[in-house]
C-alpha cells in the first residue's frame, strides 16, 4: 500500500497568513493526488484533483503543486471559513489511501 | 445538481451485519464510479472499496478480510456497501463518493454522501 504522510499534522494561523500543508507518498504517484477540505461534522470537500487542478466553485486562494512523491497544497490567504482539517489522497493504485490530515485553526 | 442520498444512522450489535444504500441523482449513474470511505472517531479517512456503476466490476480493500460486498441496482441509482461480523472497531461515519470511469479517468471524488453513523455496541 501506498503510505501518505502530511506535515504538519495541525497549525494555527490567522486571517490573512499564508498556509502551507505537505504530503509525501511512500512511493512515486507521478501526479495522482487530490486535496480534501474536510469541516466538522460535515462530509469532505474535493479542492484539487491531480495535484494542481482547482475543482469548480473552490476559490484562487487555493492551489496545489508537486510531482512525484512530494506535494503542497497552498491557501494564498486565509479566510474565516478554511479553518478546517484537509487531506491529501492518492489516486493511482489500490487500495486509495489518505494521509493523517492537517488541522488548520486559529 | 448532482447529489448522494445515504441512509439513516444504525446501531448494531457485535456480530452483526450493517447495509447502507447511496442513492444518486442529477446525473447518468452507469457513468461514474461509486467508492466507500470510512472515518472512526478522530481517525484519518479509510477506503474501503468502489463499485463501477455501470458494469459492476468491484474492488476491495483487503484491510476488511471479505467482510465487505459492494452491489448496485441501476435501476434504483443505488448502491450499497454490506459489512460483516461487526466489532466495535467498525464504529465509523461511513461515506460514499463519486469518482470517474474510464481510460482517461484520473481518480478524485467529486461528490459525496452526507455520511452514515454505524455505532456499534452490545
Amino acid at each position: 500500500d501506498i503510505q501518505m504522510t502530511q506535515s504538519p499534522s495541525s497549525l494555527s494561523a490567522s486571517v490573512g497568513d499564508r498556509v502551507i500543508i505537505t504530503c509525501r507518498a511512500s512511493q512515486t504517484i507521478t501526479n495522482c493526488l487530490n486535496w480534501y477540505q474536510q469541516r466538522p461534522g460535515k462530509a469532505p470537500r474535493l479542492l484539487i484533483y491531480t495535484t494542481s487542478t482547482l475543482q469548480d466553485g473552490v476559490p484562487s486562494r487555493f492551489s496545489g503543486s508537486g510531482s512525484g512523491t512530494d506535494f503542497t497544497l497552498t491557501i494564498s490567504s486565509l479566510q474565516p471559513e478554511d479553518f478546517a482539517t484537509y487531506y491529501c489522497q492518492q489516486g493511482c493504485s489500490v487500495p486509495r489511501t489518505f494521509g493523517q490530515g492537517t488541522k488548520v485553526d486559529i | 445538481q448532482v447529489q448522494l442520498l445515504q441512509s439513516g444512522a444504525e446501531v448494531k450489535k457485535p456480530g452483526a451485519s450493517v447495509k447502507i444504500s447511496c442513492t444518486a441523482s442529477g446525473y447518468t449513474f452507469s457513468n461514474f464510479a461509486i467508492h466507500w470511505v470510512r472515518q472512526a472517531p478522530g481517525q484519518r479517512l479509510e477506503w474501503m472499496g468502489w463499485i463501477n456503476a455501470g458494469t459492476g466490476s468491484t474492488r476491495y480493500s483487503q484491510n476488511f478480510q471479505g467482510r465487505v460486498t459492494i452491489v448496485r441496482d441501476t435501476s434504483a441509482n443505488t448502491a450499497y456497501i454490506e459489512l460483516s461480523g461487526l466489532t466495535s472497531e467498525d464504529t465509523a461515519v461511513y461515506f460514499c463518493a463519486r469518482d470517474c470511469t474510464g481510460d482517461k479517468c484520473r481518480s478524485h471524488y467529486d461528490y459525496w454522501g452526507q455520511g452514515t453513523l454505524i455505532t456499534v455496541s452490545s
